[in-house]
């Protein structure tokens, strides 16, 4: 099994509906991050959280929820989707040292706002 | 704060040839500083990384980076270029100690390798 898994994996969804994306991760890492990727404009974080009682909002947090279950999954909610949430979504995990170590990534969920 | 600056968002090479892929960074603290790479349709991986001590970094699949703190720069290069390299290669950087790690990732680089 993959250290971060990532579901669903592909998603094509309508424009106003609720949607969730999960992930999971075996690394017993403390801290899990949300990015989106879009063509040119790299990876941008959405929501970000160093343990369970501890969530923030990344740079582009706008339209978004998060919601940290366990130290193990932490899933991303948009409530009403719109067009131009059309994107490439990562999960990632960190351990709760400084990081040092960077980023184990999911292998992404790709979502289509029609 | 940190950021990213990815010279060039598409390199191409020849088979053989040297790959360099430029990166130049900004942080208030000394910095940690990340290649990644994807390949098509898969997440990332992490290529190689500088934390402290040696600023030359070598990586997985032949590439090295070295980091130069006069010019802000962690270029990423590789002697002689493969067919498999072909992928999206990503900078990134984040603030050394405390408890406010998180990583900031430049643009991306894709590198097209021609026969």
């Amino acid at each position: 099994d993959a250290d971060v898994t990532q579901t669903p994996r592909n998603r094509i969804t309508k424009t106003g509906k609720r949607i969730m994306l999960e992930c999971s991760q075996t690394k017993g890492h403390d801290r899990m991050y949300w990015y989106r990727q879009d063509p040119g404009l790299g990876l941008r974080l959405i929501y970000y959280s160093f343990d369970v009682k501890d969530i923030n909002k990344g740079e582009i947090s706008d339209g978004y929820s998060v919601s940290r279950q366990a130290q193990a999954k932490f899933s991303l909610s948009l409530e009403s989707a719109i067009p131009n949430q059309t994107a490439l979504y990562f999960c990632a995990t960190s351990e709760g040292t400084g990081g040092v170590d960077g980023y184990t990534f999911g292998s992404g969920t790709r979502l289509t706002v029609v | 704060a940190q950021s990213v600056t990815q010279l060039g968002s598409h390199v191409s090479v020849s088979e053989g040839a040297l790959v360099l892929l430029r990166c130049n960074y900004s942080s208030s603290v000394p910095p940690y500083l990340f290649w990644y790479v994807q390949y098509p349709n898969q997440g990332l991986q992490l290529l190689l990384k500088y934390t402290t001590g040696a600023t030359l970094v070598k990586g997985i699949n032949g590439f090295e980076a070295e980091f130069k703190k006069s010019e802000t720069s962690f270029h990423l290069t590789k002697p002689s270029a493969h067919m498999s390299d072909a992928a999206e290669y990503f900078c990134a950087v984040s603030g050394s100690g405390g408890s406010n790690y998180k990583l900031t990732f430049g643009k991306g680089t894709l590198l097209t390798v021609n026969p």
